[in-house]
């Protein structure tokens, strides 16, 4: 069991290029999240999808799609990246029990710079 | 609008002694409460949670504090450990969304 992965590890983009941030988990979770995390803060979502064809948006999604064709991949991706978009982003799968539960399990993380 | 707020950026604690984490929320609407640990380079990993319908959940050295009529929530860890030296975030969820606070730097001191 590999939990979430997340490809790439590193990014460095030039402003104005676009990039597809893969996310693949194999434990079957219908829920799925992106998130940002800028330096010194919290964990921002960007988006979220609560099953295959189903995404909505997080607190922070301008600049951003998503789409979600498998259970398995949730890519997120950036188009004209700008230096606002330097950030290391999260992956996150869950699967929501009887009792409502979120825990998520989050993949390593990757670290963009936009310059 | 930061409906999850974590105000002690840091934290620092003797080995052995209590970690007490604090975390306040805005929406009422909110039903699970969590806490995450965060390594530097790795993604958080769950630690602990609560219902919104309990006021306390304990786990080993772990317990978390409810308390809905203030909005405060608190991690507790007793005695703590070096090894749990990390940034503690607490999450609140409301339906499919999950917000998660700053985060709080612990430092447990040998």
């Amino acid at each position: 069991n590999a939990g979430v992965t997340q490809t790439p590890k590193f990014r460095i983009l030039k402003i104005g290029q676009s990039m597809t941030l893969q996310c693949t988990q194999d434990m079957n979770h219908n829920y799925m999240y992106w998130y940002r995390q800028d330096p010194g803060m919290g964990l921002k979502l960007i988006y979220y999808s609560v099953g295959a064809g189903i995404t909505d948006k997080g607190e922070v999604p301008n600049g951003y799609n998503v789409s979600r064709s498998t259970t398995e991949d949730f890519p997120l991706r950036l188009e004209l990246a700008a230096p606002s978009q330097t950030s290391v982003y999260f992956c996150a799968s869950s699967q929501p029990g009887l009792a409502g539960t979120y825990e998520q399990y989050f993949g390593p993380g990757t670290r963009l710079t936009v310059t | 609008d930061q409906q999850v707020k974590q105000n002690s950026p840091s934290l620092s604690v003797q080995e052995g002694r209590i970690s007490i984490l604090n975390c306040d929320y805005t929406n009422s609407m909110f039903d699970y409460f969590l806490w995450y640990k965060k390594y530097p380079a790795e993604g958080p990993t769950f630690l602990i949670s609560i219902s919104s319908i309990k006021d306390k959940n304990e786990d080993g050295r772990f317990t978390v504090f409810l308390n809905k009529s203030a909005k405060h929530l608190s991690l507790h860890i007793v005695p703590s450990q070096p090894g749990d030296s990390a940034v503690y975030f607490c999450a609140a969820s409301e339906a499919d969304k999950v917000i998660f606070g700053p985060g709080t730097s612990l430092s447990v001191i040998p």
